[in-house]
């Protein structure tokens, strides 16, 4: 079946540092999706892909569809506290949502 | 209120008790999903509704059973658990017809604990 390979599976990192995270799959989809989960809390999306190539920004976070549409990746600039959570990836085809396995980002103060 | 909402948070049954969890959306979407979302795992797909009709059940228990009586409301009962089914329940909902292709919108959760 369809799967998502995320990596890394979680980083610690110092407040203010940049961080990047990537998905990618054997399959193509049609688009790419990033969401973010808070502790005790249900997944929040954060971008949406929709082009091969594109490159969205929200914030400090950046996100791009990959050209070959199998990969994606995340980067958030300066890092803050509240960035801590997992972030997954998604990719939706076929009338379904894969969801990669995460990446749990800790901040170390 | 907006978005997706789930009750209880949290939710503490013994193996032999029977309860539900309720979802409801305020944002117009016709389709709903459960997923199960246990520690170091991966998001599990559920069920799915696509107007009140069921159109996916993922080799789930019997235990676990959904009801849908309208597109704004799901509920799953539960009835004689295990302890291995203890983990955050997530419900979601989208636009039926675009497959998902703006994202789910995701409710909080319930916390089950079955001990």
């Amino acid at each position: 079946g369809q799967q998502l390979n995320q990596s890394p599976q979680s980083m610690f990192i110092q407040e203010g540092e940049d961080v990047s995270m990537n998905c990618t799959s054997s399959s193509i989809f049609n688009t790419w999706l990033w969401y973010k989960q808070d502790p005790g809390e249900g997944p929040v999306l954060l971008i949406a892909l929709y082009k091969a190539g594109e490159l969205t920004s929200n914030g400090r976070l950046t996100a791009q569809f990959g050209i070959t549409r199998k990969d994606s990746f995340l980067n958030i600039s300066a890092s803050i506290p509240s960035d801590v959570g997992i972030y997954f990836c998604a990719g939706q085809l076929d009338d379904k949502i894969i969801f990669g396995k995460g990446t749990r980002l800790h901040i170390l103060p | 209120e907006t978005g997706v909402t789930q009750t209880p948070r949290h939710l503490v049954m013994g193996m032999t008790n029977k309860k539900s969890l309720k979802c409801e959306q305020h944002l117009g979407h016709n389709a709903m999903y459960w997923y199960k979302q246990s520690a170091k795992k991966p998001l599990e797909l559920m069920f799915v509704y696509n107007f009140k009709e069921q159109t996916e059940n993922n080799s789930v228990p019997s235990r676990f059973s959904p009801e849908c009586p309208n597109s704004s409301h799901l509920f799953l009962h539960l009835h004689t658990l295990q302890p291995e089914d203890s983990a955050l329940y997530l419900c979601a909902s989208s636009q039926s017809g675009t497959g998902g292709y703006y994202g789910y919108t995701f409710g909080s959760g319930t916390r089950l604990t079955v001990v």
